[in-house]
């Protein structure tokens, strides 16, 4: 059974501070990640998909970096704002044994993110 | 482009009570997920369908758990009798079967 981990379970931080969060997964079975930011009530969205080792993304205030030998992923969030507040998903797309990805995704248990003004 | 769209948005029942829910999702996505997220827990795949046909139902529980997605387009998936484990959101997401899937608001679903 594959596991995502995800790391801390809860943060609350002031507006303004940066804050990053870790998601942990098993490297040889890697194929892609994606992170999805969950606002209550609403679809959670996507925010990256990342494929290669090193790899960087940026979109606005939040990026996200990779590193597919050691199996993990940072999201960092500059400046919090109150409109950060979400719960922030990873999600493995995996190997499978015979050598494809499969399009099932296997989330992690989430961070949940308060900004407070 | 119109967003992947679900209902009900909430609903309580009681247990061994029947329930459906119904998704409609990105025009000209092939590929349809149902997504169970009980809290505290991450979202866990109960069934993908390409089109019509069921590519993965390992998670389902098919004792009491059903999907269908006759013309590969809208897609109903029921719980019949619900017991009170069921008590989460259900999430439906769509994708072309490349790479992003998109999903919908979900529906809240109380068991009492």
């Amino acid at each position: 059974i594959l596991n995502v981990e995800q790391s801390p379970q809860s943060l609350h931080v002031q507006e303004g501070d940066s804050t990053n969060f870790t998601c942990s997964f098993p490297s040889s079975n890697f194929y892609a990640l994606h992170w999805y930011r969950w606002e209550t009530a609403k679809s959670p969205e996507a925010l990256f998909v990342m494929t290669l080792n090193g790899d960087e993304k940026k979109k606005g205030r939040i990026s996200a970096t990779l590193n597919t030998k050691e199996g993990y992923s940072y999201l960092y969030i500059k400046g919090s704002q109150p409109e950060d507040s979400a719960t922030y998903l990873c999600a493995l797309r995996a190997l499978m044994n015979y050598g494809g990805a499969t399009n099932k995704l296997i989330f992690g248990t989430g961070t949940l993110l308060a900004v407070q003004p | 482009e119109a967003g992947v769209a679900q209902s009900p948005r909430y609903k309580i029942i009681e247990k061994r009570q029947s329930v459906a829910f119904w998704c409609n999702p990105i025009s000209g996505h092939a590929t349809l997920y149902w997504y169970q997220q009980i809290l505290g827990q991450g979202p866990k795949l109960l069934i993908q369908f390409q089109n019509n046909g069921v590519v993965d139902d390992s998670q389902l529980p098919k004792d009491r758990f059903s999907a269908e997605r006759l013309k590969g387009v809208d897609s109903t998936l029921k719980i019949q009798p619900a017991k009170l484990e069921d008590s989460a959101v259900y999430l439906c997401a769509s994708s072309t079967g490349a790479e992003t899937q998109y999903f919908g608001p979900g529906t809240r679903l109380l068991v009492l």
